[in-house]
């Protein structure tokens, strides 16, 4: 399979507990996004790799959410101190690098968070 | 008010009906994403259009950028159709996507 992976597909934990979330995105893709969906509502973006920079975070994101791509190939997002709001599909795209790329998406990690 | 807006938001249509979803946005974009998405499923791109129209087997979408306005269209449909469809542009100044609400598709045998 040569598609954007996700793992686990599914995670529940208690509050307070670290989660993380990793992502194999398509083997030539330079840019990697990390999306955040609830239930009824659109993605909402997270952040943006191009190789191993994080180029962009959103504002939304809390100082309990990091994420990283070491060697520019798969990405880590964790989740520290989670919360009951933090609750829902976490979806990570993968696109070329060049200027416009069209995203392929990943099947996507659900957080239930008791 | 939302920089991309979706319509309609739900549509129930009986199977071999002609499908119309609209997309309008009020900001300069470089392109236009049309994705559908599955209940529990993920997301796949249907088409990347920046300009004219694009066709992918009974499905069409078109963009007119002077108007900021795409639609995406259904031939035939089927109730394997049922899904969200979701609109989401790349502004011009950077790449990030906006994204539609969404609408959600149900296509009744």
């Amino acid at each position: 399979d040569t598609g954007v992976s996700q793992d686990p597909r599914h995670k529940i934990t208690k509050r307070g507990q670290n989660v993380t979330f990793r992502c194999d995105p398509i083997s030539e893709h330079n840019r990697l996004y990390w999306y955040r969906q609830t239930l009824g509502q659109g993605p909402e973006f997270l952040t943006y790799f191009q190789n191993e920079a994080q180029l962009e975070k959103s504002r939304l994101l809390s100082d309990r959410f990091s994420a990283e791509r070491p060697k520019g190939s798969f990405s880590t997002l964790e989740i520290q101190r989670t919360e009951q709001g933090d609750s829902a599909m976490y979806l990570c795209a993968s696109s070329l690098d060049s200027g416009i790329g069209e995203l392929f998406f990943g099947e996507g990690s659900r957080l239930t968070v008791l | 008010k939302n920089e991309v807006e979706q319509s309609p938001q739900n549509l129930t249509a009986q199977e071999g009906e002609f499908i119309t979803i609209n997309c309008s946005y009020s900001v300069g974009i470089s392109a236009l994403h049309w994705l559908q998405q599955h209940p529990g499923g993920g997301i796949v791109s249907l088409f990347m259009l920046s300009s004219g129209k694009k066709k992918h087997g009974r499905l069409i979408a078109t963009i007119n950028i002077q108007e900021k306005h795409s639609s995406l269209h259904i031939t035939a449909s089927h109730p394997r159709d049922s899904a969200v469809y979701i609109c989401a542009v790349y502004m011009d100044s950077n790449y990030q996507l906006i994204w539609g609400a969404g609408t959600k598709l149900i296509i009744k045998p």
